[in-house]
């Protein structure tokens, strides 16, 4: 069945560093994916997204590279801020289907 | 331009009464979906719907949950005879459109069941 799963469960930085989450997922139909961004206690926050036509997309200080070959998604923080402290989700759908597939989630730390 | 609303934020329900919890979605999007969390877990698909239709469930469970989005007023999704697995955070999200558009999801309502 399809799965999207993420490498670490746990990613710590000095606050500055870049930080580098990384997601594989299954669903070779999938071809939108999402990076969300969730505090504690809050819903999950849109941070950034990429559609299966493009390698690399760029944001404000967060860039989601997408390898179709190997099925891996990864979201990059340059320059890590205690703000960026929280758990980060890849969620993947497929074309015309609203559901979408979530990871178990990253939680990031960001040490000052 | 207020996001996606939920309420109540937080519920507390004993065995065996119903939940309902509410959501209203952005102003202009017609698309909401449910998603389900447990305690140190992603969020799980539940069901999506648009106006007075339900358009994928394929992640309800198939006794005691339902939801609907009717024409007016906000989307419902109702728990009957709540039992302690129950206990989660409830999500919904919305979108103008299905496929190709961000959903962006509310606050959540958390559920506790004693």
């Amino acid at each position: 069945g399809e799965s999207v799963g993420l490498h670490l469960p746990t990613l710590s930085v000095q606050e500055g560093d870049n930080s580098i989450i990384n997601c594989a997922y299954s669903n070779s139909a999938s071809d939108y994916f999402i990076w969300y961004k969730q505090e504690s206690g809050k819903g999950p926050q849109f941070i950034i997204d990429i559609r299966s036509n493009m390698d690399k997309r760029q944001g404000q200080r967060v860039t989601v590279l997408l390898n179709k070959t190997v099925k891996h998604l990864s979201l990059q923080i340059a320059a890590t801020q205690p703000g960026d402290s929280a758990v980060y989700f890849c969620a993947e759908r497929s074309t015309n289907a609203g559901k979408s597939t979530f990871g178990d989630g990253t939680t990031l730390t960001v040490k000052p | 331009n207020a996001g996606v609303m939920q309420n109540p934020r937080h519920l507390v329900r004993r065995r065996g009464q119903e939940a309902r919890l509410r959501c209203s979605p952005m102003k202009g999007h017609s698309h909401v979906y449910w998603y389900r969390q447990l305690p140190e877990e992603g969020l799980k698909f539940m069901v999506y719907l648009q106006k007075e239709n339900i358009i994928d469930e394929s992640g309800m469970p198939k006794e005691r949950f339902s939801a609907e989005f009717p024409k007016e007023g906000p989307s419902i999704l109702r728990i009957q005879q709540v039992v302690r697995g129950d206990s989660a955070a409830y999500f919904c999200a919305s979108s103008p459109l299905a496929a190709q558009e961000t959903q962006y999801f509310g606050p959540g309502t958390r559920l506790l069941v004693l």
